[in-house]
């Protein structure tokens, strides 16, 4: 069966801090690969997805970069932490192709202070 | 207006309840239909997925689909303590990203 993990669990880290996420799956191979963030009380906001090593979508235009170095990892990024980036970050994976549903991850809280 | 509505509740039942959770939404180009159940501080996990129009079982749950109102439903029968959650719909276009809902709180009294 196919598991995603993501760590760290919670953070809590200075504004201009950099910061680096990431996001792993196991038993599937070449999956799309997804990143959201959901803010408090607030629906899901797609930032980031890949439909394979190296090939990255951005959907939102911040100060967050993703990247994609091996088939089932993807690691979310940042050189400098605003306070705006707080919130609880999504990994998700789904198989390739135009109609697979999402899976997620148990998710990261970001604390930016 | 948002692609997909969903009130944000809080919605409060009594054990053994039956729940209704709604979501409207305005693309007719949506074809794939989920739920998502998502417990505090916890990744979303998929309860539901549906395809066009109809019903569709799952123990306790049926998820249904309105094509020609643009509307769905999730119904949850003899709801419980552990089914108090926040549920998400949500969908999509063939090819497309999902599309989601803000989420539904469920609070199911003992």
């Amino acid at each position: 069966s196919q598991t995603i993990h993501q760590w760290p669990a919670t953070l809590v880290q200075p504004v201009g801090s950099p910061l680096s996420l990431e996001c792993t799956v196991e038993g599937t191979s070449n999956p799309n690969l997804y990143w959201y963030r959901q803010a408090a009380g607030r629906g899901l906001q797609l930032l980031f997805y890949s439909v394979g090593i190296g090939q990255i979508s951005s959907e939102v235009p911040q100060n967050l970069s993703a990247s994609r170095p091996q088939d089932r990892q993807f690691i979310l990024s940042s050189k400098k932490l605003l306070l705006s980036d707080s919130g609880f970050y999504l990994c998700a994976w789904s198989i390739s192709g135009p109609m697979g549903e999402q899976y997620f991850g148990p998710g990261t809280r970001l604390t930016v202070t | 207006q948002k692609e997909v509505e969903q009130d944000p509740g809080p919605l409060s039942v009594p054990e053994g309840a039956i729940v209704s959770l709604n979501c409207t939404y305005s693309n007719s180009a949506f074809q794939y239909f989920m739920w998502y159940r998502q417990y505090s501080r916890k990744g979303p996990e998929l309860l539901m997925y549906t395809y066009s129009s109809g019903n569709k079982e799952d123990g306790r749950f049926t998820a249904q689909v309105d094509k020609s109102s643009k509307y769905i439903s999730l119904f949850i029968r003899d709801s419980q303590p552990s089914d108090s959650a926040t549920y998400l719909c949500a969908m999509k276009e063939y090819g497309n990203k999902l599309v989601f809902g803000a989420g539904t709180i469920l609070r199911v009294k003992s």
